[in-house]
């Protein structure tokens, strides 16, 4: 089954404890995404990966960094969680193509990762 | 990057159309139109693209008129099941498309 993987889906920590959420797609797709989703904010995105070694920075970086290895994995670190981190996370993917059907347009979502920072 | 402006909520009822607009006035000439429904703690999910006049799938249809400036997604006879926030993105020309806040539909019975 074609999907995007996250874990954990659920995560309660504490300040400073660094953390890492994996996320994995099996589409063999080159773009991939993460967001972070608070109340009223919309989704927000906080780095992106146009392939394997290459990633850029999104609308909320500060606070995360992430890697692209591989090209179906792309995990997101904490190094210092904050409480204002406290979020649900999505990851996503797309075969990355520029316009029209699989393009960035037609990305698949994970199913989010809920982080609480106490 | 063509910003998209919709409605923050709308309600309806079960059994109506529901249609639902997105203003993108600095829509660029390779930009497409797509449309994502989320559930309450679930991610976002494709539904529907176009560039221009009208597409139809089996979940809902796509309005574009020709000036492209606007795109109205159109729920034939929604259900409660559709209550969900919907995201109109605009983009994936040259740029990635980025998501607003999106428009929270509740279907009332």
């Amino acid at each position: 089954e074609a999907q995007v993987t996250q874990n954990p889906r659920y995560l309660i920590t504490v300040t400073g404890k660094k953390l890492t959420v994996t996320c994995s797609q099996n589409m063999n797709h080159e773009y991939m995404s993460w967001y972070r989703q608070d109340p009223g904010l919309g989704l927000r995105q906080i780095y992106y990966s146009m392939n394997v070694e290459v990633t850029d920075k999104g609308d909320v970086p500060e606070g995360y960094k992430v890697s692209r290895k591989e090209k179906r994995n792309f995990p997101l670190i904490l190094e210092s969680p904050s409480p204002n981190q406290t979020s649900l996370y999505f990851c996503a993917s797309s075969f990355g193509l520029a316009g029209g059907p699989g393009s960035y347009n037609e990305q698949f979502f994970g199913p989010g990762t809920r982080l609480t920072v106490l | 990057l063509a910003k998209t402006t919709q409605p923050i909520s709308m309600d309806s009822y079960e059994g109506q159309e529901v249609n639902i607009t997105c203003s993108h006035n600095n829509i660029a000439t390779n930009d497409y139109i797509t449309w994502y429904q989320q559930f309450p703690s679930q991610g976002p999910r494709f539904i529907i693209q176009g560039y221009k006049t009208k597409v139809t799938n089996e979940v809902a249809s796509l309005f574009i008129p020709a000036d492209r400036k606007s795109s109205t997604l159109s729920l034939p006879r929604v259900s409660l099941s559709d209550t969900a926030v919907y995201y109109c993105l605009v983009g994936g020309g040259s740029y990635i498309p980025t998501f607003g806040r999106g428009t929270s539909l509740i279907v009332h019975p």
